[in-house]
């Protein structure tokens, strides 16, 4: 049982470049988030999906798309990335909301932009 | 969801009992309290949650008000390796909001 998995673990852009985060779950939860955190800050929401085929924006969703075909797959994209860009990104999933057990996150992806 | 406030940060003996404070004065009789920590750049790890009832499980004991306006987490007998971040948040569990919206938590430092 692999839990939450994120790839690449780190990753250099170049302004304008884009790129796909990549997030696996094999915990068959309906729920999936994305987070990023910047230097000393807590986690900001970017987007979220409570099940295949639905999405939807959290608190920073500019610059960013998500989509959301399996129940296990949650992939982030950037499209051009912008130095503001750069962050520590966190998917997370979770059952039923996380009211019973929590979220389980993903170890991370650390993100520059140059 | 109820805003929280919690210290930045606080130190603690090894092997002593470690009780971090949170204040939720405006939540609402519907929302839990949950507790998150995040230790070195990890992803956060889910710790416990309750509604109003003391809580206790393997990693922790959750203490909350009567009134339900503050809580307590305590670690009881931390070791080096609770030194992480902690974040208390409190929502409103399996309403169809499912956003978790964390704060900037308390640096617990676990002193040798």
């Amino acid at each position: 049982n692999a839990g939450v998995t994120q790839t690449p673990k780190f990753r250099i852009l170049k302004i304008g470049q884009s790129m796909t985060l990549q997030c696996t779950q094999d915990m068959n939860h309906n729920y999936m988030y994305w987070y990023r955190q910047d230097p000393g800050m807590g986690l900001k929401l970017i987007y979220y999906s409570v099940g295949a085929g639905i999405t939807d924006k959290g608190e920073v969703p500019n610059g960013y798309n998500v989509s959301r075909s399996t129940t296990e797959d949650f992939p982030l994209r950037l499209e051009l990335a912008a130095p503001s860009q750069t962050s520590v990104y966190f998917c997370a999933s979770s059952n039923r909301g996380g009211g019973d057990y929590g979220y389980t996150f993903g170890s991370g992806t650390r993100l520059t932009v140059v | 969801d109820a805003k929280t406030t919690q210290p930045p940060s606080m130190d603690c003996a090894e092997g002593r009992a470690a009780n971090l404070p949170c204040n939720h004065s405006t939540i609402s009789g519907n929302e839990y309290v949950y507790w998150y920590r995040q230790i070195h750049s990890q992803g956060p790890q889910y710790i416990i949650h309750g509604l109003k009832n003391n809580e206790t499980n393997e990693m922790a004991s959750l203490i909350i008000t009567e009134d339900r306006k503050s809580s307590t987490l305590i670690l009881p007998h931390a070791t080096l390796r609770d030194t992480a971040v902690y974040y208390c948040i409190v929502r409103v569990a399996n309403s169809g909001n499912e956003k978790l919206t964390f704060g900037t938590g308390t640096r617990l430092t676990i002193i040798p």
